[in-house]
């Protein structure tokens, strides 16, 4: 079973939609969580991280679960600029670095 | 806050070629440097982490190397490429608790 889970996608949404993405973890030591964002041939970068009590960053939304083991991205009011791939990232305890979903693509048409 | 400077952004190597990837950090001291790789449509590979000057661990066996002269110089290398090494290679820090922040990256094509 992999470590972290993601519904690859490609989720197609047009341009002021709500779309939520889903990610589960299997390890119960995972103590901190991210979603990062990966642009076409870019980098991964840091969109939020996901704190227990959920947060929000403008029209971004990321909750967590620890009972059930998952985390949550919701993005408001989608824009083409959000199209990219969002990776779900969990920090387990023990292991020397963060673990990364495989990314679930979003497409934002006019 | 932290920089990180890789380069080349993109290279083509023959098979059987050597390989030296720089990275350099700036911003920050004693940070956890870490080499990824992702290969076309695939999610993200730790190849090797360190923790500090010529601490090196490898996570994945590899006909790649690795590299910490200095603290803040994290080299990735090779000396006879293969065709499954094209892929885009990442550098990565961190430091203390903060979030990993990563570099451009360079886009290696094995030809």
């Amino acid at each position: 079973r992999k470590e972290v889970e993601q519904d690859p996608g490609p989720f197609n949404v047009p341009e002021g939609a709500t779309v939520a993405f889903n990610c589960t973890y299997s390890n119960s030591a995972s103590q901190s969580f991210f979603w990062y964002r990966q642009d076409c041939r870019k980098e991964p970068k840091l969109l939020m991280s996901v704190y227990s009590s959920g947060n929000e960053d403008g029209r971004f939304t990321a909750q967590l679960n620890r009972a059930s083991q998952y985390i949550s991205l919701l993005i408001r009011d989608s824009k083409l600029s959000d199209s990219a791939t969002y990776l779900c990232v969990v920090n387990i305890r023990g292991y020397s670095t963060l673990t990364f979903g495989k990314g679930t693509m979003l497409l934002v048409s006019p | 806050s932290q920089t990180i400077h890789q380069w080349p952004a993109t290279l083509v190597q023959p098979v059987g070629s050597p390989l030296s990837l720089e990275c350099t950090v700036e911003g920050t001291s004693n940070p956890n440097l870490y080499w990824y790789r992702q290969a076309a449509g695939r999610g993200l590979q730790l190849l090797f982490y360190s923790v500090g000057i010529g601490q090196i661990s490898s996570e994945v066996p590899q006909n790649l190397s690795a590299s910490r002269p200095q603290d803040r110089q994290f080299i990735l290398s090779s000396k006879k490429l293969l065709l499954s090494d094209s892929g885009f290679y990442l550098c990565a820090c961190t430091e203390g608790n903060s979030p990993l922040h990563f570099g451009n990256g360079t886009r290696l094509t094995v030809t």
